[in-house]
């Protein structure tokens, strides 16, 4: 099994509609990230947990809301789903402790609003 | 705010050696970081430089400026499988936050 996984990995929505990525980790990190990749762009940081109590922004929250559920879980929601947010999602995660210079990524889930 | 500039494709043949170049604006800076991603696949981290100076693993390799700015990623004996994009990240000074460059697309030709 991966150490991150992302469902759905597929999911074409219409606009208006809430639409909820999740994201399950079993590396024991404690910091998890939503990044958005669209092409020419690179990755935007959308927002990132260090713990369960712990929520920030990123870059372009606006439009998204984050749940942190438990350490290994991390779910990103669009209340109102619009074209412009379709665009392929990575959940990464990374650890406090040594090695927090690294990220990892789940597959990434394509999202598609019509 | 972050900015983070790097070439947008780069064209080399096997064999060669390749340096994709990262110039970054950052209003506090912790490392850079390179991340490889194949068409359809997650990125996947390659090497960090918190200090300046060169770092090696294998045929890849990462170069830090930290006076300049600025750093790169240089691939050597190249291979089709190099056919990526790569990114530049910079690691912020909270070493919290990771801000990515658009990426550069790396072609490797027969």
């Amino acid at each position: 099994d991966a150490d991150v996984t992302q469902t759905p990995r597929n999911r074409i929505t219409k606009t208006g509609k809430r639409i909820m990525l999740e994201c399950s980790q079993t590396k024991g990190h404690d910091r998890m990230y939503w990044y958005r990749q669209d092409p020419g762009l690179g990755l935007r940081l959308i927002y990132y947990s260090f713990d369960v109590k712990d929520i920030n922004k990123g870059e372009i929250s606006d439009g998204y809301s984050v749940s942190r559920q438990a350490q290994a879980k991390f779910s990103l929601s669009l209340e109102s789903a619009i074209p412009n947010q379709t665009a392929l999602y990575f959940c990464a995660t990374s650890t406090g402790r040594s090695g927090a210079n690294v990220l990892t990524f789940g597959a990434g889930s394509r999202l598609t609003v019509l | 705010g972050q900015s983070l500039e790097q070439p947008s494709e780069v064209t080399a043949v096997e064999g060669a050696i390749v340096q994709i170049n990262c110039t970054y604006q950052t209003s506090g800076f912790y490392g850079l970081s390179w991340y490889q991603q194949h068409d359809g696949g997650a990125p996947t981290f390659l090497s960090y430089n918190a200090l300046d100076g060169l770092e090696e693993t294998g045929r890849f390799s990462s170069f830090l400026s930290r006076s300049d700015s600025y750093g790169y990623l240089l691939l050597q004996e190249l291979q089709m499988k190099d056919s990526a994009s790569y990114f530049c990240a910079v690691r912020d000074n909270n070493f919290n936050k990771f801000y990515f460059g658009s990426g550069t697309k790396l072609n490797v030709k027969p």
